[in-house]
């Protein structure tokens, strides 16, 4: 299975501030790769698939970069709506996760 | 709009078998695959397989195959997991979700269902 690591395991931000997550998978995938972003006690919600496509309704402050194995998500101006934990999955091979990252309030 | 509604939370003991269902609707059952996956507290999600309606087709992870079988009731719109012989380790919340294209990412997801195995 292709392994998935994310870096930072969490990160302390404030309103305003850019926000950078990265994911790194242990062999290529190309850009098959999506970002999640998931609230205590509710499911997760797709921002980003093909490593660049905003998914539908996802605000403009969310982007997503990256190919091969390196990936980032980047949150221009946070939101107090974005305090959450941050997944990336690739469906290169079989789906596989990373750990997650969480954004919480500095 | 496409909506997965699950079953509730199941409490269950070790050995046990479980049987979860997610009843799909804005008319994507026969057309998608869908999958089920879990998530332990504090990890990521894991994939553990899925079935395109359509053909009853199924595929599932290979540390699952052993233990979970997979169909769906075009009748209702409903897909089922049976989990088998269930562990500790089986403690997770559940999930089922639409896979937009195969392979995929997952979008919209069903709300979740804890299960938990306690003897």
């Amino acid at each position: 299975d292709i392994q998935l690591t994310q870096s930072p395991s969490t990160v302390s931000a404030s309103v305003g501030d850019r926000v950078t997550i990265s994911c790194r998978a242990s062999q290529s995938v190309v850009t098959w790769l999506a970002w999640y972003q998931q609230k205590p006690g509710r499911a997760p919600n797709v921002l980003i698939y093909k490593a660049s496509t905003l998914g539908t309704g996802v605000p403009s402050r969310f982007s997503g970069s990256g190919s091969g194995t390196e990936f980032t998500l980047t949150i221009n101006g946070l939101q107090p709506d974005d305090f959450a934990t941050y997944y990336c999955q690739q469906y290169s091979g079989q789906v596989t996760f990373g750990p997650g990252t969480k954004v919480e309030v500095k | 709009q496409v909506q997965l509604v699950q079953s509730g939370a199941e409490v269950k003991k070790p050995g046990s078998s479980v049987k979860l269902s997610c009843k799909a609707s804005g008319g994507i059952f026969s057309t998608h695959a869908i999958s089920w996956l879990r998530q332990v507290p504090g990890q990521g999600p894991e994939w553990m397989g899925g079935i395109v309606p359509l053909f009853g087709s199924t595929t599932s992870a290979q540390k699952f195959q052993d233990r979970v079988t997979i169909s769906a009731d075009a009748s209702t719109s409903t897909l089922f997991m049976e989990i088998r012989n269930l562990t500790s380790g089986d403690t997770a919340v559940y999930y089922c979700a639409l896979r937009r294209t195969v392979p995929g990412w997952f979008d919209p997801w069903g709300q979740g269902a804890l299960v938990t195995v306690s003897s």
